[in-house]
């Protein structure tokens, strides 16, 4: 079955300071790994996808098969990093099934 | 491009009723895919449609339904209400049916007294 895993449900950092999101996921076959986040009062939307290895505001994402987790990252993180971010994981069994981890609530204090 | 939009935003209704929710896609969109989130579950894969066919069923019971019509605009249905029924219920569309982008609508909040 798949799964995934977010072990923070609150991440408090000082504004500059770096940032991790960790994601871990079970899954036996060759995952779809994406993060969304949701800002205040707005709908969920995606804000990377590991397939296309892009940087979106600053964040990234290595899939690290081997321990098999898909962290966020940020070198220094801005106060309208400030959400809540889901890591999820696609089915590649067909069909566009998304499984959701329980979510971290990102907090960027000054 | 316009968004995903769900109506209704919000609904009250009361055990052992039923309710229908409705999601138009981004234009284009042939998958329709609805998520309910709540805070002890988090956000749970409901089903999935591409092209008026159920592709994927998450683990929910018969009460909960779903069905496509030809313009891509989705409906779910749930029936005799339960007061866990409670909860946002989020519609999202994507181009294909493979693990894609998917976009998100605002929700529908389904409060079950």
């Amino acid at each position: 079955a798949q799964r995934v895993t977010q072990p923070e449900k609150l991440l408090s950092v000082f504004k500059g300071a770096p940032v991790e999101l960790k994601c871990n996921y079970s899954y036996s076959g060759s995952p779809e790994l994406f993060w969304y986040v949701q800002y205040s009062r707005q709908r969920l939307q995606l804000l990377l996808r590991h397939i296309s290895r892009e940087s979106i505001k600053g964040f990234t994402a290595d899939l690290n098969k081997g321990e098999t987790s898909f962290h966020l990252k940020k070198p220094f993180a801005q106060e309208e990093d400030s959400a809540m971010y889901y890591c999820a994981l696609g089915s590649t069994g067909g069909g566009n099934k998304l499984t959701f981890g329980t979510g971290t609530q990102l907090k960027v204090e000054l | 491009k316009a968004g995903v939009t769900q109506t209704p935003r919000y609904l009250i209704k009361t055990r052992g009723q039923q309710v229908t929710l409705s999601c138009s896609p981004i234009s284009g969109h042939r998958s329709v895919s609805w998520y309910q989130q709540t805070p002890g579950q988090g956000l749970q894969f409901l089903f999935e449609y591409f092209s008026e066919t159920q592709r994927n069923k998450g683990n929910f019971p018969g009460r909960f339904s779903g069905r496509q019509f030809s313009n891509s605009r989705s409906e779910m249905n749930v029936s005799t209400l339960e007061l866990g029924d409670s909860a946002l219920y989020l519609c999202a569309s994507s181009l294909e049916t493979f693990p894609d982008t998917q976009y998100f609508g605002p929700g529908t909040r389904l409060t079950v007294l």
